[in-house]
C-alpha cells in the first residue's frame, strides 16, 4: 500500500461529459503529480502541485485542470470528454527533495463511450 | 532535457533464468534514476532509485541495478525469475532541469515469465 489515495477506481461516461478525479496524498507529502497511461503514449506528466500551489505542468489538454486543496488533496477535471481521453490516471506524491520518488495510487481507469 | 529509453518493450525469460531489462538515460547532469514495477490493474512501485551514493542499488523482491556512466545506462536484474516477477517495469529519471521532482518515464518492458 502506497498510502496514495485514489477515487473513483473506475469510471465509464459518454463523449462530453465532464468528470472529476480525486487524489489523497500520502500523510505529510506536499506534492502531488497527476499522470495520464494510455497504451500508445505511455506515461504521461499532466501536471503537479506542491502545497497547494502549481508548480509545473506538461501535456495537459486545454480541457483538464487540476487542484490542490488546503488540506493537501487533490483533483483532475475532465471536460467535453472525448474517446481518446480514455486512459488510466495516476495520481503520485512525494516529499520534498529532487530525489525522493513518487509514491502512485492504483489509478482511475476512465472509459469514455 | 533528461530522458529515458527502454530497449526492448517485451521480454521473455524462463523461471530461474537471469532476467535483464534495459535502460539507457540521456542526461546533461548527474541523474536520479529509477525502476517501477506494475502489476494488472496496479500502480506503480518503487523497485529502486539511484542518487549518486553506490553505483550498484538493491531494491526491493531481489532486484538490482548498476550505474555506469561511461554507458549511460542504469540495467535492471535479477538472477532468478519467478512467475510472480511478470509484470510491466518502467524506468525513469528525475527532471532535474525543472527543479520540480517529477518523473520522465520510459516507454516500459513487459516482462514474461514462463514455466
Amino acid at each position: 500500500d502506497s498510502g496514495v489515495t485514489q477515487t473513483p477506481k473506475h469510471l465509464i461516461t459518454a463523449t462530453g461529459q465532464r468528470v472529476t478525479l480525486r487524489c489523497s496524498p500520502r500523510s505529510g507529502d506536499l506534492s502531488v503529480y497527476w499522470y495520464q497511461q494510455s497504451l500508445d503514449q505511455g506515461l504521461q506528466f499532466l501536471i503537479q502541485y506542491y502545497n497547494g500551489e502549481e508548480r509545473a505542468k506538461g501535456n495537459i489538454l486545454e480541457r483538464f485542470s487540476a487542484q490542490q486543496f488546503p488540506d493537501l488533496h487533490s483533483e483532475l477535471n475532465l471536460s467535453s470528454l472525448e474517446l481518446g481521453d480514455s486512459a488510466l490516471y495516476f495520481c503520485a506524491s512525494s516529499s520534498q527533495g529532487k530525489n525522493s520518488p513518487l509514491h502512485f495510487g492504483n489509478g482511475t481507469r476512465l472509459t469514455v463511450t | 532535457a533528461q530522458s529515458v529509453t527502454q530497449l526492448g518493450s517485451h521480454v521473455s525469460v524462463s523461471e530461474g533464468a537471469l532476467v535483464l531489462l534495459r535502460c539507457n538515460y540521456s542526461s546533461s547532469v548527474p541523474p536520479y534514476l529509477f525502476w517501477y514495477v506494475q502489476y494488472p490493474n496496479q500502480g506503480l512501485q518503487l523497485l529502486l532509485k539511484y542518487t549518486s551514493a553506490a553505483t550498484l542499488v538493491k531494491g526491493i523482491n531481489g532486484f538490482e541495478a548498476e550505474f555506469k556512466k561511461s554507458e549511460t545506462s542504469f540495467h535492471l536484474t535479477k538472477p532468478s525469475a519467478h512467475m510472480s516477477d511478470a509484470a510491466e517495469y518502467f524506468c525513469a529519471v528525475s527532471d532535474i532541469s525543472s527543479n520540480t521532482g517529477k518523473l520522465i518515464f520510459g516507454q516500459g518492458t513487459t516482462l514474461q515469465v514462463k514455466p
